[in-house]
């Protein structure tokens, strides 16, 4: 069984600039969610994905975006990079809405915008 | 909002020293509580969970239970290693995300 993985492992952009975080789901999920986690912070919700719709989101502004495909993979865009965007970006996959369900993360993308 | 407190940190203890770090909630109706372990430059892993009151999540010789009359889910092991020296995670579930804690960070010295 094939865990959670994400790519790129490591980013570093300029501020102004456009970013795309990749992530796989592991096998049989079908919810991803993605998460922000500032240096020395929890992780803080972004969005939810469930069957290509987005199912839920946190108190992130509109240019941080995302998109599910059929094979329930997904992408995390953000727009117009600030440097407070800089963090570790996490993508975690579950087998279904995640009320009382697990969620399990990938490695993560570790993103700098200088 | 949902929200979890954790201790705050950082937490160095000697090898086989007992453990307890301490995590309330606040959150409407039944929340699952889990507890993740983040290792130097790695993701979040699973340690436990509890989904219901008074039950109690274990993993690796770590245990936690469910108190909804204190909404705690305290964090305990009896004899730690350095390899449990990580930053710990409490969060809950609620509809469909996750709310973290802080994070403590536990250092384990030989």
């Amino acid at each position: 069984e094939t865990g959670v993985t994400q790519s790129p492992t490591h980013l570093i952009k300029t501020r102004g600039q456009q970013v795309t975080l990749r992530c796989s789901s592991q096998s049989g999920h079908n919810t991803v969610s993605w998460y922000q986690q500032a240096l020395g912070q929890g992780p803080q919700f972004i969005f939810q994905y469930y069957r290509e719709e987005e199912n839920g989101r946190g108190n992130f502004p509109p240019r941080f975006s995302g998109l599910q495909f059929p094979n329930y993979s997904s992408e995390l865009n953000v727009n117009a990079l600030e440097l407070d965007d800089s963090a570790l970006y996490l993508c975690a996959s579950s087998s279904q809405l995640a009320r009382a369900d697990t969620q399990y993360f990938g490695p993560g993308t570790r993103l700098t915008v200088l | 909002g949902d929200s979890v407190t954790q201790m705050e940190g950082p937490v160095t203890l000697s090898e086989e020293a007992f453990l307890t770090i301490n995590c309330t909630y606040t959150a409407t109706g039944y929340p699952s509580l889990f507890w993740y372990v983040q290792y130097p430059g790695e993701g979040l892993q699973l340690l436990l969970k509890a989904t219901k009151a008074d039950d109690k999540g274990s993993n690796k010789g770590f245990e936690a239970t469910y108190r909804k009359e204190t909404t705690s889910f305290h964090l305990e092991k009896g004899s730690v290693q350095v390899s449990d020296s990580a930053v710990y995670f409490c969060a809950l579930v609620n509809d469909y995300k996750l709310s973290f804690g802080a994070g403590t960070t536990v250092t384990v010295r030989a």
